[in-house]
């Protein structure tokens, strides 16, 4: 009964390797985001979806790439992995109301990712 | 420019004590929301509070308090009566302007050790 999701919740892989994680949200939010937090806990947007729609793309990589099948779920997928990839990779979701303001964000458990 | 900035890095209390976390923030947006996230040890991001810019109320839960002024550009945070579990680093952030999926910019975290 999870609220955000992700898998895995640990991912450790070599250099060059392809690798996903999926985010699955079952609260009925219509916004879902990711965000990547280095070594120094340093938190930052990547990427954000409303309704399937890809609507925040920070300065990523296009080596990370998300996927939205549907508005509950937000897969990140990421070709080439290099060494600075390493970090926690955290999922969230929000309700997203038309003219309702900002709404308060919902976190997953958190990725961590290590590349060797 | 969008900043908050936790110039705290470490805090150290004995447990009962009282200790405040600070948080100032820029925005040129008169509509913006900020937030305070509590991530204990084991990683995960937990919301602790959702204040709008137009609402300068102090706000009150339990042994937490919340204290917003417009005037200073601070949302400053203080933990009454401190106890081991409220070992953290917690987060202070900022979502500006009226979209209803907007990015979160958060602060660079305090980490807070509550001592027995």
């Amino acid at each position: 009964d999870t609220a955000v999701s992700q898998t895995p919740k640990y991912l450790v892989t070599q250099m060059g390797n392809d690798k996903s994680i999926k985010c699955e949200q079952n609260l009925g939010h219509d916004t879902m985001y990711w965000y990547k937090q280095d070594s120094k806990k340093f938190l930052k947007i990547m990427f954000s979806y409303n309704n399937k729609e890809l609507i925040i793309n920070e300065t990523v990589p296009n080596r990370f790439s998300p996927k939205s099948p549907d508005k509950a779920h937000l897969n990140l997928h990421i070709n080439s992995l290099e060494l600075g990839d390493s970090a926690v990779y955290f999922c969230a979701s929000s309700q997203g109301l038309a003219g309702a303001g900002p709404e308060t964000q919902y976190f997953g458990p958190g990725t961590r990712l290590l590349v060797l | 420019a969008q900043k908050v900035t936790q110039a705290q890095t470490e805090i150290s209390v004995v447990e009962k004590e009282d200790v405040t976390l600070d948080c100032v923030y820029e925005t040129r947006d008169t509509t913006y929301y900020l937030f305070w996230y509590k991530q204990p040890p084991s990683g995960e991001l937990v919301f602790l509070i959702r204040r709008n810019s137009f609402d300068e109320q102090n706000e009150i839960s339990g042994r937490y308090s919340w204290n917003f002024q417009k005037s200073t550009s601070s949302f400053n945070f203080t933990i009454t009566a401190s106890q081991v579990v409220d070992s953290a680093v917690y987060f202070c952030a900022l979502t500006p302007g009226y979209s209803s999926a907007s990015k979160i910019i958060f602060g660079s975290g305090t980490r807070l050790s509550i001592r027995p």
